[in-house]
């Protein structure tokens, strides 16, 4: 069955402090992937997605993903994180003929002072 | 460019009760797709519609139901309502479907429906 899993319920981090989010997936072909920020009672917002190509995908935010096709990840990325990068993190995907998304469990991203 | 509306924010049923939530399209999309968020997990695909009728559907029963209308606007109603149902309720707007869909859904910001 097709799968996105997030490892991490929840990440702590510094501001200022590098950060990645790790999203793993089960397709059988590569899937359309994406990474969704949702800051509490609000809904999903895109950050960025792959298609195909480039293997690095920028975002808005300052936030960036790799997709490496050996390891079946899609991991999220920001240099350095600032208070309001606190919210969930989802990380989804779609086969190229499917209707929907399916997304990860999420990351819930904590960032101190 | 508009994006995608939902109302009404918050919702409060009883069980047994019936709900219709409403959901806006973004401009120039006609396909819609309805989601469930359960607290604490990510949203769980309920339904999509394209040009006014159902293109898929997720592991939910009967008693979940939807329209579309004319304007790409949509309808999720829900009846006999359970407990479990209490829920994030978000709608999704996209372009065709299919193989010819566009690669990204652009969300509305839910409404929140509880069950007592």
């Amino acid at each position: 069955a097709q799968s996105v899993t997030q490892p991490d319920i929840h990440i702590t981090v510094s501001e200022g402090a590098s950060l990645e989010l790790r999203c793993n997936y089960s397709y059988g072909a590569t899937p359309y992937l994406f990474w969704y920020v949702q800051s509490p009672g609000q809904g999903l917002q895109l950050l960025l997605k792959y298609f195909s190509g480039d293997t690095l995908v920028q975002g808005i935010k300052g936030f960036e993903a790799e997709f490496k096709r050996s390891q079946s990840s899609f991991n999220l990325r920001k240099p350095s994180v600032h208070w309001s990068d606190a919210a969930e993190y989802f990380c989804a995907a779609r086969s190229g003929s499917a209707r929907q998304l399916t997304f990860g469990s999420g990351t819930q991203l904590t960032v101190l002072p | 460019e508009t994006g995608v509306t939902q109302s009404p924010t918050h919702l409060i049923k009883t069980r047994g009760q019936q709900v219709t939530l409403r959901c806006s399209s973004q401009s120039g999309h006609n396909t819609v797709s309805w989601y469930q968020q359960a607290l604490g997990q990510g949203p769980q695909f309920i339904f999509q519609y394209y040009r006014e009728e159902e293109n898929g559907r997720g592991n939910f029963p009967p008693r979940f139901s939807g329209l579309q209308f004319p304007n790409y606007s949509s309808e999720l109603n829900v009846n006999a309502l359970e407990l479990d149902d209490s829920a994030l309720y978000l709608c999704a707007s996209s372009s065709g479907t299919g193989r010819r869909a566009s690669y990204e859904q652009y969300f509305g910001p839910g409404t929140r429906l509880t069950v007592t």
